[in-house]
């Protein structure tokens, strides 16, 4: 079985502030890891991905995610935040070598403050 | 580009009435799935479809149906709305085969509450 934790409900950073969203995940196979941002009564936006290769991957708006097969992260990272990345952020796995689904996390909060 | 259309955005049921959610997308998409969005839960797929005429189970499809006549809709049906039901309802799709790579493209939901 596949599944994914997002350990911090609600992270707060200050605007200019390095921003990091936690992700850990455990699968049998091989993982293909997202990130998505949902806007207050929006759908989830697609951030960025790993499926295979550099560990770092680059996605939209500054976003960047490290994969880490030792530690089963994924955390999501950005070098200084902006007030207008406040959203829900969701991280995503599907298990290359069982699951056709993508399962969730819970969601992590993130304010940045002016 | 419309992408994926949800009706309604916003519905308020009495307990055992029926509806069904409308999703359309003009990606030509050929999976489409529905997920429910609860407070401190993440999503939870209901139903999926990898193609038109074939549907299958999620991980919480008790009380919904789904049907994939065409490739463009997929509609999710409440038979008996229950206030378990009340939830936001998000329709996602994508490519399959050997052009997937894995995102969804999300609807903008439809907020369902049932009294």
């Amino acid at each position: 079985a596949q599944s994914v934790a997002q350990p911090e409900d609600q992270v707060n950073v200050a605007e200019g502030n390095p921003l990091t969203v936690k992700c850990t995940y455990s699968v049998s196979g091989n993982p293909y890891l997202f990130w998505y941002v949902q806007y207050p009564n929006r759908g989830l936006q697609f951030l960025l991905k790993y499926i295979t290769g550099d560990n770092l991957v680059k996605g939209s708006y500054g976003f960047e995610a490290e994969f880490n097969k030792s530690q089963t992260s994924f955390h999501l990272k950005k070098p200084s935040a902006l007030v207008s990345d406040s959203a829900l952020y969701f991280c995503a796995v599907r298990d290359t070598g069982s699951a056709r689904q993508l399962t969730f996390g819970s969601g992590t909060q993130l304010t940045v403050l002016p | 580009n419309a992408g994926v259309t949800q009706t309604p955005k916003f519905q308020v049921l009495k307990t055992g009435q029926s509806m069904t959610l409308q999703c359309a997308q003009d990606m030509n998409h050929e999976y489409m799935s529905w997920y429910r969005q609860d407070p401190g839960m993440g999503l939870r797929l209901i139903h999926y479809s990898v193609g038109a005429g074939i549907t299958d189970q999620g991980e919480v499809p008790n009380g919904y149906n789904v049907s994939r006549s065409t490739t463009e809709d997929f509609p999710l049906r409440l038979l008996s709305a229950a206030p378990s039901q009340t939830s936001v309802y998000f329709c996602a799709s994508k490519l399959q085969g050997a052009l997937n790579t894995g995102e969804l493209f999300f609807g903008e939901g439809s907020r369902l509450t049932v009294l």
